[in-house]
């Protein structure tokens, strides 16, 4: 079974400062796909940025990236430069099969003006 | 697009009730999905589908019942709820043929058993 780990309940961080997310799973497969998750007080999901295991480069999207270690199982979310509207929750997702995804348990994430 | 919808958005219902939330999306996708959301528990995957007439277990199916009768289409079926059934709702889904399975979340349900 796969299983999902966000260890850091909750976080924050100075408006225009940099503040990094841990995620850490446990997998068997040597192919799959990881994700990272924004969910605003809207309560929509937004997909932040994703990761193949195959690719060695770290994912990026703007002031948003990866630390992919796949030998030690970690996916971490880096957000660089934070602004207020990056305050959410962050949950680390899982998937080798594409229709199951398995979730950690989210981080809550509050930008500090 | 609309993209993935779902009704309703809240629900109260008394134990013993039954109710079906609805989701449906317009992308052609094969693959969808139900989960619940519980404070400090993430989203656990209730059920899913990876096409019209097939439907498996998720990690968490005690109490619900899907079907999948179209592409488009996927309820969910409380059959008597339990207050323990207090949870938002999300369905999503997603592309078989995509290389990177990213699933699309409708707004999700809140639902509230009394």
């Amino acid at each position: 079974a796969q299983t999902v780990t966000q260890s850091q309940p909750e976080m924050s961080v100075q408006e225009a400062e940099t503040v990094t997310l841990s995620c850490t799973y446990d997998t068997s497969e040597s192919n799959y796909y990881l994700f990272w998750y924004k969910q605003p007080p809207s309560r929509q999901m937004i997909l932040v940025i994703r990761q193949e295991a195959y690719k060695q480069q770290n994912a990026t999207e703007n002031r948003f990236s990866v630390n992919f270690q796949k030998a030690a199982k970690s996916f971490s979310l880096k957000i660089s430069d934070s602004q207020l509207g990056d305050t959410a929750m962050y949950f680390c997702a899982f998937t080798n099969t594409g229709n199951q995804f398995y979730f950690g348990t989210g981080t809550s994430l509050t930008v500090i003006p | 697009n609309a993209g993935v919808t779902q009704t309703p958005k809240f629900q109260v219902l008394k134990t013993g009730q039954s109710m079906t939330l609805q989701c449906a999306q317009d992308m052609n996708h094969e693959y969808m999905s139900w989960y619940r959301q519980d404070p400090g528990m993430g989203l656990r995957l209730i059920h899913y589908s990876v096409g019209a007439g097939i439907t498996d277990q998720g990690e968490v199916p005690n109490g619900y019942n899907v079907s999948r009768s179209t592409t488009e289409d996927f309820p969910l079926r409380l059959l008597s709820a339990a207050p323990s059934q207090t949870s938002v709702y999300f369905c999503a889904s997603s592309y078989s043929g995509g290389i990177s399975y990213e699933q699309y979340f409708g707004p999700g349900t809140r639902l509230t058993v009394t």
